[in-house]
């Protein structure tokens, strides 16, 4: 069955310091692969995705993450936090190029002044 | 461009009523859209896929006759829940498959709580 998983429930780190979120999926074909985004209570913003090409893709707010076919993942990096990206980030599979998604648990991430 | 809506965002009700939750595709059509559930610190689950002219698709364990979903228009879904109970309480979010393939875009959520 498909899935995808975030190691870290909840990571902190320093206003400045670099990020790595991290995410690995199990999917038999070529995934489309998301970030998202969400603020207490608010919906999901997209940072960024891939469909091909490229393993290394840009997004918004400085974020960029790479696809790895050989480990299965598509890890998230920032090289330097700010404390307003303190929030919840979640990593999706979107399957049968798209059609439907399956969202990881999320991985929590605070940010020390 | 790409924009959903969903009204309200907040809305409390006693239990044993019902409450609809609208989601809308501002500025494109969306045959298809989706409807999750997000319970305090985790992730989101699918509930249901609603097509447009079409019953909805219900997830395994979603009791279809407590979330009724309609998509009567290509660019409304409502979800509507019925006699709600205070476990209904919770975050309710929709998304829209977008014109570009891939893509689904999401609402805001809408913050139901039950009492």
């Amino acid at each position: 069955a498909q899935s995808v998983t975030q190691p870290d429930i909840h990571i902190t780190v320093s206003e400045g310091a670099s990020l790595e979120l991290r995410c690995n999926y199990s999917y038999g074909a070529t995934p489309y692969l998301f970030w998202y985004v969400q603020s207490p209570g608010q919906g999901l913003q997209l940072l960024l995705k891939y469909f091909s090409g490229d393993t290394l893709v840009q997004g918004i707010k400085g974020f960029e993450a790479e696809f790895k076919r050989s480990q299965s993942s598509f890890n998230l990096r920032k090289p330097s936090v700010h404390w307003s990206d303190a929030a919840e980030y979640f990593c999706a599979v979107g399957l049968n190029y798209g059609q439907n998604f399956v969202f990881g648990p999320g991985t929590r991430l605070s940010v020390l002044p | 461009g790409a924009v959903v809506s969903q009204h309200p965002s907040r809305v409390i009700c006693k239990s044993g009523t019902s409450v609809k939750i609208e989601c809308r595709s501002l500025d494109f059509q969306a045959t298809t859209m989706f409807w999750y559930r997000q319970f305090p610190k985790q992730s989101l689950m699918l509930m249901a896929t609603s097509n447009e002219g079409s019953k909805a698709t219900y997830e395994q364990g979603v009791e279809k006759d407590k979330f009724l979903i309609n998509h009567a228009s290509l660019t409304l879904s409502t979800l509507t829940v019925t006699s709600a109970h205070p476990e209904d309480s919770s975050f309710y979010i929709c998304s829209a498959r977008g014109p570009t393939i891939g893509e689904q875009y999401f609402g805001p959520g809408t913050r139901l709580t039950v009492t």
